[in-house]
């Protein structure tokens, strides 16, 4: 079974800087895709960024970015020029790529506030 | 597009009265799935539906938990009786295929008393 750990509950960023949400995955397949979502206080869960396994660039979308390091099995998420909307939990997840089960398998979460 | 739709948004019961969520996914999507999300952790897979048949069940607590999709489009989501620790946020989401994005709704918050 595949399991996802995100070693910081919370952290805290000023409006403006960069920060980085750490998360390891551990897995026996090769291919496989991860993802980031981010969840406001209203719970819905909103993708941020995904990246395919196969692929070894790193996936970018607009201020978030990931450092996929497949051998290391590691997905981390950066976020650059930190705004106040991007306070909210923030989740890594693992969607495994070779069985028909291909649900989600989430980490426990990071905390992120933006302080102004 | 429309998004996952969910229903009731909130629910208060008390324990050993049942309860039931709906869902809509989006049009088209064959794969849907109910997460529970306890405070302060992240969302636990319930049961995968692919068109109406069930890929995934295992982490369902089958004694009080039932789903059904009946048509292969919305589903619901049912518990019976309810307990206490059943106090949670049920997520539901919608895919269609493989590797593609997984869309959530709002979610359906219940609080058991």
């Amino acid at each position: 079974a595949q399991t996802v750990t995100q070693s910081q509950p919370e952290m805290s960023v000023q409006e403006a800087e960069t920060v980085t949400l750490s998360c390891t995955y551990d897995t026996s397949e090769n291919n496989y895709y991860l993802f980031w979502y981010k969840q406001p206080p209203s719970r819905q869960m909103i993708l941020v960024i995904r990246q395919e396994a196969y692929k070894q660039q790193n996936a970018t979308e607009n201020r978030f970015s990931v450092n996929f390091q497949k051998a290391a099995k590691s997905f981390s998420l950066k976020i650059s020029d930190s705004q106040l909307g991007d306070t909210a939990m923030y989740f890594c997840a693992f969607q495994g790529g070779n069985n028909a089960g291909n649900m989600l398998t989430f980490g426990g979460g990071t905390r992120l506030m933006v302080k102004p | 597009e429309a998004g996952v739709a969910q229903s009731p948004r909130y629910k208060i019961i008390e324990k050993r009265q049942s309860v039931a969520f709906w869902c809509n996914p989006i049009s088209g999507h064959a794969t849907l799935y109910w997460y529970q999300q306890i405070l302060g952790q992240g969302p636990k897979l319930l049961i995968q539906f692919q068109n109406n048949g069930v890929v995934d069940d295992s982490q369902l607590p089958k004694d009080r938990f039932s789903a059904e999709r009946l048509k292969g489009v919305d589903s619901t989501l049912k518990i019976q009786p309810a307990k206490l620790e059943d106090s949670a946020v049920y997520l539901c989401a919608s895919s269609s295929g493989l590797g593609n994005t997984i869309y959530f709704g709002e979610g359906s918050w219940l609080t058991v008393v």
